[in-house]
C-alpha cells in the first residue's frame, strides 16, 4: 500500500499568513493527489484534486503543487474560516489512502 | 443538488453486524461509482470501500476487506455497507460519498459527502 505523510501535523498561524501544508508519498503517484479541508463536526470538503486543479467554489488562496512523490498545499491570507483540518489524499493505486492530517489553528 | 443521507449506525456487541444505508439524490445515481469512508474519534478518515458505477467491482481497504460487503441498488439510489465480525477497532463515523467523475473514468475521490452514521462497537 502507498503510505502518505504530511508535515506539520499542525501548526498555528494569523489571519493573513501564508501557509504552506507538505505531503509525501510512499512512492510516486504522479498527479494523483487530492486535497481535503475538514471543520469540526462537519464532513470533509474537496479543495483541490489532481494535485493543482482548484475545485469550483474554492478561493484561489489556495493552491496545490508537486507531483511524483512531494506535494504541497498552500494557503496564502489565512482566513478565519480557514482554520480546519487539511488531508492529503492518494488515488494513484488502491487502496486509496490519507495522509494523517494537519490542522491550522490560530 | 447533490444529497447524501447516512443511516442504519447504532451500537453493537464485538462480532456483530449492521448494514449501513446511504440514500442519494440530485444527480444520476447509476452513473457515479461511491464510496465509503471512515473516521474514528479524534482520528484522521480512513477509505473503506468503494463500488463502480454499475457495482460490477469492489475494492475495500485492507482492515475491513473480508469483513465488509459494499453494494448498492441503482434503482432506489441507494448504496450500503454490510459489516460483519465488527471490532472495537471500527468504532467510528462512517460517510459515503460520491465519487468526482462519471461512468468507468472513476478518479477514486469524492466530491460530496454525507454526514456520517456513526457506528460503535463495544461490549
Amino acid at each position: 500500500d502507498i503510505q502518505m505523510t504530511q508535515s506539520p501535523s499542525s501548526l498555528s498561524a494569523s489571519v493573513g499568513d501564508r501557509v504552506t501544508i507538505t505531503c509525501r508519498a510512499s512512492q510516486s503517484i504522479s498527479n494523483y493527489l487530492n486535497w481535503y479541508q475538514q471543520k469540526p463536526g462537519k464532513a470533509p470538503k474537496l479543495l483541490i484534486s489532481a494535485a493543482s486543479s482548484l475545485q469550483s467554489g474554492v478561493p484561489s488562496s489556495f493552491s496545490g503543487s508537486g507531483s511524483g512523490t512531494d506535494f504541497a498545499l498552500t494557503i496564502s491570507n489565512l482566513q478565519p474560516e480557514d482554520f480546519a483540518t487539511y488531508y492529503c489524499q492518494q488515488t494513484y493505486a488502491p487502496p486509496v489512502t490519507f495522509g494523517p492530517g494537519t490542522r491550522v489553528d490560530i | 443538488q447533490v444529497h447524501l443521507v447516512e443511516s442504519g449506525g447504532g451500537v453493537v456487541q464485538p462480532g456483530g453486524s449492521l448494514r449501513l444505508s446511504c440514500a442519494a439524490s440530485g444527480f444520476t445515481f447509476s452513473d457515479y461509482a461511491m464510496h465509503w469512508v471512515r473516521q474514528a474519534p479524534g482520528k484522521g478518515l480512513e477509505w473503506v470501500a468503494f463500488i463502480r458505477h454499475g457495482g460490477s467491482h469492489q475494492y475495500y481497504g485492507d482492515s475491513v476487506r473480508g469483513r465488509f460487503t459494499i453494494s448498492r441498488d441503482n434503482l432506489k439510489n441507494t448504496l450500503y455497507l454490510q459489516m460483519n465480525s465488527l471490532r472495537v477497532e471500527d468504532t467510528a463515523l462512517y460517510y459515503c460519498g460520491k465519487d468526482a467523475k462519471t461512468g468507468q473514468n472513476s478518479g477514486w475521490y469524492v466530491d460530496y459527502w454525507g454526514q456520517g452514521t456513526l457506528v460503535t462497537v463495544s461490549s
